[in-house]
């Protein structure tokens, strides 16, 4: 099984409905992260988290929303998906205990907005 | 601000070839580095990293990275490619106590016949 975990992996959705993407984590991390992936335009950070109490946003976190549900599970929504959004979509974890804040990633979550 | 560069958008070799990526690297404190890897409809995989120890780094499936600083370059290399190399190719940039990793633009590499 994946280490980090998220669903639903494929999802077409129509402008102006909610869409929530769930990530659970089996590493024991405690920071969580979701990344968007357009093309050419690489990783951009959307929400981040240290710990359950803790949200942070990123750069480009308008339009979007986070849960930290517990320490294994961050969630990312979408209050009113617009076509802009649709994208590859990652939730990632790090230990800042281990060497060199590595990131580890989720196979991605496939968004289209219609 | 830390942020990363990489130059190409496209990257093109035979199989056999010497694969050269490169990746520039702007920071204002020692900077941890590193190269994803994301074959087709999958995730991100860690190809290598670069944290203040040795500065020619050797990762999976025979690439390495030597870390200049006189240069900021962090570039990716591998000998000889194979068909199996074809993917895209990231490079991040960290450091001790940041909060989070930037990320370059991808380099996607092809490898013909």
């Amino acid at each position: 099984d994946a280490d980090v975990t998220q669903t639903p992996r494929n999802r077409i959705t129509k402008t102006g409905k909610r869409i929530m993407l769930e990530c659970s984590q089996t590493k024991g991390h405690d920071r969580m992260y979701w990344y968007r992936q357009d093309p050419g335009l690489g990783l951009r950070l959307i929400y981040y988290s240290f710990d359950v109490k803790d949200i942070n946003k990123g750069e480009i976190s308008d339009g979007y929303s986070v849960s930290r549900q517990a320490q294994a599970k961050f969630s990312l929504s979408l209050e009113s998906a617009i076509p802009n959004q649709t994208a590859l979509y990652f939730c990632a974890t790090s230990d800042p205990g281990g060497s060199g804040n590595t990131i580890y990633f989720g196979e991605g979550s496939w968004l289209t907005v219609v | 601000a830390q942020s990363v560069t990489q130059l190409g958008s496209h990257v093109s070799v035979s199989e056999g070839a010497l694969v050269l990526l490169r990746c520039n690297y702007s920071s204002s404190v020692p900077p941890y580095l590193f190269w994803y890897v994301q074959y087709p409809n999958q995730g991100l995989q860690l190809l290598l990293k670069y944290t203040s120890a040795a500065t020619l780094v050797k990762g999976i499936n025979g690439f390495e990275a030597e870390f200049k600083k006189s240069e900021t370059s962090f570039h990716l290399t591998k000998p000889s490619a194979h068909m199996s190399d074809a993917a895209e190719y990231f490079c991040a940039v960290s450091s001790q106590g940041a909060q989070k990793l930037v990320f370059g633009q991808g380099t996607r590499l092809t490898i013909n016949p």
